[in-house]
């Protein structure tokens, strides 16, 4: 069975500090991840993804994310975060190739203060 | 980037008619899906489809739903009869493959009086 964990339901950052957003999933095969980011009303927009490789992969607007096996995490990371960056997050899991299944975590709500 | 389209941006309907949502993918990508989002609530996958078939969909997508993409036109969502409960954005997506990453529409607002 496959499934994405987002344990934080609202994270609060100054503006300028760091964030790390938490994502855990579980796969039973190759697991293809991603991070989407929906800003109100809006669809949802691709920061990153990870097919294989490299475990850190860098996606736009300064974000990126490390793929880890062993703890099943994919974890969003930003070194100095914007007001504008405030939104919903989602971590995506998706089944790999000719996969089918895509599952979304429950999202984080972020939003930076002054 | 690439775009995924959406109309009508808004639909308004009484419970009990028939709704078509119209989806205008990514033009070379081959997988089309559809999610359901509650107003400030978890995007919920739907169905995808393939070549022609639904290859997966989920407990929420009811049999009062179908999906089509006729001719290589608009990949449609028809809901017929809508429910109360169908209120929601419904979001569009493509992809160029299964597995890749997916492109999504802005949504559609369905409200069902």
């Amino acid at each position: 069975a496959q499934s994405v964990t987002q344990p934080d339901a609202r994270v609060t950052v100054s503006e300028g500090a760091s964030l790390q957003l938490r994502c855990k999933y579980s796969s039973s095969g190759t697991p293809y991840l991603f991070w989407y980011v929906q800003y109100p009303r809006q669809g949802l927009q691709l920061l990153l993804k990870y097919y294989s490789g490299d475990p850190v992969v860098q996606g736009v607007n300064g974000f990126e994310a490390e793929f880890s096996k062993s703890n099943s995490s994919f974890h969003l990371r930003k070194a100095s975060v914007h007001w504008s960056d405030s939104a919903v997050y989602f971590c995506v899991l998706s089944a790999g190739t000719g996969g089918y299944k895509v599952v979304f975590g429950s999202g984080t709500r972020l939003l930076v203060s002054p | 980037g690439p775009k995924v389209l959406q109309i009508p941006s808004h639909q308004i309907i009484d419970m009990g008619q028939m709704v078509t949502l119209n989806c205008d993918p990514v033009s070379n990508h081959l997988y089309f899906y559809w999610y359901k989002q509650i107003l400030g609530q978890q995007m919920e996958f739907l169905v995808n489809f393939y070549n022609g078939k639904v290859m997966e969909k989920s407990k929420l997508f009811k049999d009062q739903f179908s999906v089509e993409r006729p001719d290589g036109s608009y990949f449609t969502l028809k809901i017929q009869p809508t429910a109360l409960e169908d209120s929601a954005v419904y979001f569009c997506a493509s992809s160029l493959w299964g597995g890749a990453e997916q492109y999504f529409g802005p949504g559609t607002r369905l409200t069902v009086l």
